[in-house]
């Protein structure tokens, strides 16, 4: 079974509306992490979400437009709001898993905008 | 400020082939960790190694070698005796704590042809 469970897989929207992402992993994280990557480049952090605080975005990324929730250790949710052609990408969730060595991602939220 | 540097865009070898893809880093913090994952058509992004700032010992896993030079700054990656089934997009990274945000290079495109 996936320790990282993204979902949609991909989707495709209308201009204007939103999108919610969902990330649920097997067990309990501190901190999840969501990046995008936008086609052909590499991956950009959006937000830290800590559960019981705000998400912490990065420069550049604003929780009006790409609000997260955190409601538990297990559980988050991104979503794109007043989507544009230019938020098609890749978006992934990602966690530091105790006693793991390395970040692992969500399999990716393929997003076009039309 | 940290910033991962991929200079190398593409890379093309024949199978058999051995291949070293270049990462050079900056960062202030004297404790930090560098990784790199591969990324796959497909998509998912997996770990390949995270190593520390202490630790400069070079590593061998199968085909895979990593040599950390802290003098140059440098993480590089090389895989001997490419296969095409090594033919992905491989991101060097950087953070400066335990379960911080990774800061991704823009990405090594290697293609391996029989």
């Amino acid at each position: 079974s996936a320790v990282i469970s993204q979902k949609p897989s991909r989707d495709i929207c209308q201009r204007g509306t939103s999108l919610t992402i969902q990330c649920q992993v097997d067990s309990q994280v501190t901190m999840m992490f969501w990046y995008r990557q936008q086609p052909g480049q590499s991956l950009t952090l959006i937000a830290t979400a800590n559960q019981g605080s705000e998400a912490t975005y990065e420069s550049g990324f604003v929780i009006d437009k790409f609000p997260i929730s955190r409601p538990n250790l297990t559980f988050s949710t991104l979503t794109v709001s007043n989507m544009s052609p230019e938020d098609s990408s890749i978006y992934l969730c990602s966690v530091l898993l105790t006693g793991a060595k390395g970040y692992t991602f969500g399999s990716g939220t393929r997003l076009t905008v039309v | 400020a940290q910033k991962v540097t991929q200079a190398q865009t593409e890379i093309s070898v024949v199978e058999k082939e051995d291949v070293t893809l270049d990462c050079v880093y900056e960062t202030r913090d004297t404790t930090y960790y560098l990784f790199w994952y591969k990324q796959p058509p497909s998509g998912e992004l997996v770990f390949l190694i995270r190593r520390n700032s202490f630790d400069e010992q070079n590593e061998i896993s199968g085909r895979y070698s990593w040599n950390f030079q802290k003098s140059t700054s440098s993480f590089n990656f090389t895989i001997t005796a490419s296969q095409v089934v090594d033919s992905a997009v491989y991101f060097c990274a950087l953070n400066t704590g335990t379960a911080s945000k990774l800061t991704f290079g823009t990405g090594t495109r290697l293609q391996v042809t029989l």
